[in-house]
């Protein structure tokens, strides 16, 4: 699987976008981006995934450039309970495992 | 609905002892995983379960660390002789498992000490 690269930490000041982007110059053609986030002393969340479009939940938009080597996570109005690491992950859909593999993630620090 | 629940919540054991961590996965999720996570660091992988069977468990870092799911639901990961460097929090998360989305569901873990 692809490895990223993501900055260590970010602030954001409540209310407004938080842009969280991602390095993943390696990604082959059949992996997927994926984005969770952890909250203090609490499990992974899934947050959203995506190939080559950008994507849109009810939690973020998923921005991937059109060469796939990078991608940018946006929180449109971020609040407090979004302080948290974030991390970007990149691996093959169907493949032997599906296992995550985790980096150190960026820890989002929303601001009052 | 109910989430992937672990117990116990916190273990505290001595070195060298035997301990046995257990997952309650979602009611019909075909996958289990299981993570470590060290302070500061991101999860780390340890073995993956498709039914009864562990597809995966290259993560499992030696031999003291054995897991099992005899029925394809709750999954226990063992540790013998534990050692201070198996002080983390274990997680489990547990999926679908369909193509080609792959939404794993994490329990809050269980944070092992061992003094």
């Amino acid at each position: 699987d692809a490895k990223t690269t993501q900055p260590t930490s970010m602030d954001c000041a409540e209310g407004r976008a938080a842009n969280l982007p991602c390095n993943h110059s390696t990604i082959s053609g059949n992996e997927y981006v994926y984005w969770y986030r952890q909250i203090h002393s609490q499990g992974p969340q899934y947050i959203i995934h995506g190939l080559k479009n950008n994507e849109t939940n009810e939690m973020a938009s998923l921005i991937i450039t059109e060469d796939r080597k990078s991608s940018t996570l946006i929180l449109p109005h971020a609040t407090l309970r979004d302080t948290a690491v974030y991390y970007c992950i990149v691996l093959i859909n169907g493949g032997a495992t599906n296992k995550l593999i985790f980096g150190t993630g960026t820890l989002l620090a929303v601001q009052p | 609905g109910a989430g992937v629940s672990q117990t116990p919540s916190n273990k505290v054991t001595e070195k060298g002892k035997y301990v046995e961590l257990r997952c309650d996965p979602i009611s019909g999720h075909t996958a289990l995983y299981w993570y470590r996570q060290s302070l500061g660091q991101g999860p780390e992988f340890l073995i993956y379960f498709q039914g009864t069977g562990a597809a995966d468990d290259s993560g499992l870092p030696n031999d003291r660390f054995f897991a099992v799911r005899p029925e394809g639901s709750v999954s226990t990961l063992k540790i013998q002789r534990t050692e201070r460097g198996d002080s983390a929090v274990y997680l489990c998360a547990s999926s679908l498992d369909v193509e080609p989305y792959n939404e794993q569901f994490f329990g809050p873990g269980t944070r092992l000490t061992v003094l």
